[in-house]
């Protein structure tokens, strides 16, 4: 079954204490893995795609990694604003087009 | 802003009944996919539809049902509300039934009582 994992539920750091999110997967022909951000109330904001196993891509404080089980969201020195829900998603398997979320991380991040 | 707009913000309704969310997708995208956001969990997938025609369902029963019309706005239709129903209903548009880059609106709070 296609599944997605993200730990650890929720993260507190304090402001410059870089730390990193994970996502473990299992889905057959991975099209595509996401990262979002969500903010309380507000729908998901998109942040990365990557495709395949050694790919890396960077924005701002935020680098995000794939291997063929997983992926990392990296975060430099973060910021209070840095505090939202970071959720991965799969596109992928036997489902189609179907995409499937991570239930999150919650990071909060004090200054 | 992510040029997606979706209809009403929120929404009461009584079980049994059968409601229609509404969204407008970004300007050029062809794929609309809708998602079930329950309280502390991620967004499930409903359904995606590209150029007017259903492309991948989730585990969702028949009573949730779909259309895109041809300017790629979409109608999610929930018939016979269960309580269980009520969560934020997100609809989320992108260039390609691949979801290169998909931009959400910000939801529709569904509560059914």
């Amino acid at each position: 079954e296609d599944q997605v994992t993200q730990s650890p539920e929720a993260l507190r750091l304090q402001e410059g204490e870089s730390s990193s999110l994970n996502c473990s997967y299992t889905v057959s022909g991975l099209r595509g893995l996401f990262w979002y951000r969500q903010d309380p109330g507000k729908g998901p904001e998109f942040l990365f795609t990557l495709y395949s196993a050694g790919e890396e891509k960077e924005k701002e404080r935020l680098k995000a990694t794939l291997t063929k089980k997983e992926s990392f969201l990296h975060i430099t020195a973060p910021k209070p604003e840095d505090s939202a829900t970071y959720l991965c998603a799969v596109q992928g398997g036997t489902g189609g087009f179907k995409t499937i979320f991570g239930a999150g991380t919650r990071l909060f991040v004090k200054a | 802003e992510t040029g997606v707009t979706q209809s009403p913000t929120h929404l009461i309704k009584t079980r049994g009944q059968q409601v229609t969310l509404r969204c407008s997708s970004q300007s050029g995208h062809n794929t609309v996919s809708w998602y079930q956001q329950a309280l502390g969990q991620g967004p499930q997938f409903i359904f995606q539809y590209y150029r007017e025609e259903e492309n991948g369902r989730g585990n969702f029963p028949p009573r949730f049902s779909g259309l895109q019309f041809p300017n790629y706005s979409s109608e999610l239709n929930v018939n016979a509300l269960e309580l269980d129903d009520s969560a934020l209903y997100l609809c989320a548009s992108s260039l390609a039934r691949r979801n290169t880059e998909a931009f959400f609106g910000q939801g529709t709070r569904l509560t059914v009582v």
